[in-house]
């Protein structure tokens, strides 16, 4: 069964500071992997998009690595800033003809300043 | 362009009613998605439209909800009867292709309580 993994559940941490969170999957076969950040009372948005044969992305203040050897990705964030405080969630999509994507349940960051 | 508009933002309804939430994709848009998400979770995929067609429905719970997609644009879901489990945001998605490199867009959502 696919599966989406993400670490930690929540995180608090000062405005300035950077952070790091980590996505495990078991999708196979793999097509790509998202990020997304969902502020409270909206959709999701997407960051960035990673695929089999890249291992790092940015975004402006965010990084997204992917290892596609151990199945794991991060999203580090630099020098967060009080608008960072948000969801971000992990969504894996397969590489059949269906393209189906697997959810993580997300990371919620807080950021204080 | 214009994002993915849902209506209503918010519902409350008594368990056994009935409710109905509207979608509208973002122009052009083949694949349009609906999603429940329960508070600290991940979206739950619940039906996905290729145009007017059904792509995906294996995790509708066909006693109770139903959802439509007349001439391949706007989307309603409706669930009848409303039981206190499907306190939930409703998201609504679409994406050009349905193709896995496409960025799915959301909508705000649709927060229903149910009492």
């Amino acid at each position: 069964k696919n599966q989406v993994e993400q670490s930690p559940q929540s995180l608090i941490i000062l405005e300035g500071k950077n952070c790091t969170l980590q996505c495990n999957y078991t999708v196979s076969p793999f097509s790509n992997l998202r990020w997304y950040k969902q502020d409270t009372g909206r959709g999701p948005v997407s960051l960035t998009i990673m695929t089999f044969s890249e291992n790092t992305k940015s975004n402006g203040r965010y990084t997204a690595t992917l290892d596609a050897d151990t199945k794991q990705s991060s999203l580090h964030i630099t020098a967060s800033q009080l608008s960072d405080s948000a969801s971000y969630i992990c969504v894996v999509n397969d590489n059949t003809n269906a393209g189906k994507s697997t959810f993580g349940d997300g990371t919620t960051l807080t950021v204080k300043p | 362009e214009a994002g993915v508009a849902q209506s209503p933002r918010y519902k409350i309804i008594e368990k056994r009613q009935s409710v109905a939430f509207w979608c509208n994709p973002i122009s052009g848009h083949a694949t349009l998605y609906w999603y429940q998400q329960i508070l600290g979770q991940g979206p739950k995929l619940l039906i996905q439209f290729q145009n007017n067609g059904v792509v995906d429905d294996s995790q509708l719970p066909k006693d109770r909800f139903s959802a439509e997609r007349l001439k391949g644009v706007d989307s309603t879901l409706k669930i009848q009867p409303a039981k206190l489990e499907d306190s939930a945001v409703y998201l609504c998605a679409s994406s050009s292709t349905g193709l896995g490199n496409q960025p799915q867009h959301f909508g705000d959502g649709t927060r229903l309580s149910i009492l």
